[in-house]
């Protein structure tokens, strides 16, 4: 079955550290990739996206992502963590086929300390 | 642009009472997509539009929960008659072309009592 598994539940860094949060996905072909961010009480944010093409992706607010077809990871990176970049972070994915029907893995919790 | 616009914010009532919830979403999106979202089981697709049309409902989890979209710019989740396990939040998004970004709605959480 097609899956999106974030094994991280929560992750807590220091301000101005680096940040890494993984993602792996399980589909037949490689899907087109989502990371969004939701702070408390607001809907989701998108920060990038990987359709095709180069593998490292640059997204807003300072993250980038990089597609790795051998590890079916999609792990989001951000090199300094900021206190206000503390939220919950979903990868998610589809398949062209199912004309883009996302499904989301279980998210990621930041903590920063400042 | 407003973006996609839910109400009401928040909704409490009790089990057994008909719940409905509104959305509107960004004017040219012909997506629209309805989701919950639960500590327990994360963020769930429970249907989706296409120019109206309900597409896919798979994920509408009983014969409680109804969804509508009359025109492009209006839908409705109802739920009759609600439980407190239907309390979560509930999120719409919209979308343009078939691999644009969903655009989210801020949700409507729920409480039934």
């Amino acid at each position: 079955a097609q899956s999106v598994t974030q094994p991280d539940i929560h992750i807590t860094v220091s301000e101005g550290a680096s940040l890494e949060l993984r993602c792996n996905y399980s589909y037949g072909a490689t899907p087109y990739l989502f990371w969004y961010v939701q702070s408390p009480g607001q809907g989701l944010q998108l920060l990038l996206k990987y359709f095709s093409g180069d593998t490292l992706v640059q997204g807003i607010k300072g993250f980038e992502a990089e597609f790795k077809r051998s590890q079916s990871s999609f792990n989001l990176r951000k090199p300094s963590v900021h206190w206000s970049d503390a939220a919950e972070y979903f990868c998610a994915a589809c398949l062209y086929s199912n004309t883009g029907k996302l499904i989301f893995g279980q998210g990621t919790t930041l903590q920063v300390k400042p | 642009d407003a973006g996609v616009i839910q109400s009401p914010r928040h909704e409490v009532t009790e089990m057994g009472q008909e719940v409905t919830l509104r959305c509107k979403p960004i004017s040219g999106h012909d997506y629209l997509f309805w989701y919950r979202q639960t500590m327990m089981r994360g963020l769930e697709l429970l249907i989706y539009f296409n120019n109206n049309v309900p597409i896919d409902d798979s994920g509408m989890p009983e014969d409680r929960f109804s969804a509508k979209m009359p025109n492009a710019s209006f839908s409705t989740l109802k739920i009759q008659p609600s439980e407190p396990r239907d309390s979560a939040v509930y999120f719409c998004a919209s979308r343009g072309t078939s691999f644009d970004t969903q655009y989210f709605g801020p949700g409507t959480r729920l409480t039934v009592l």
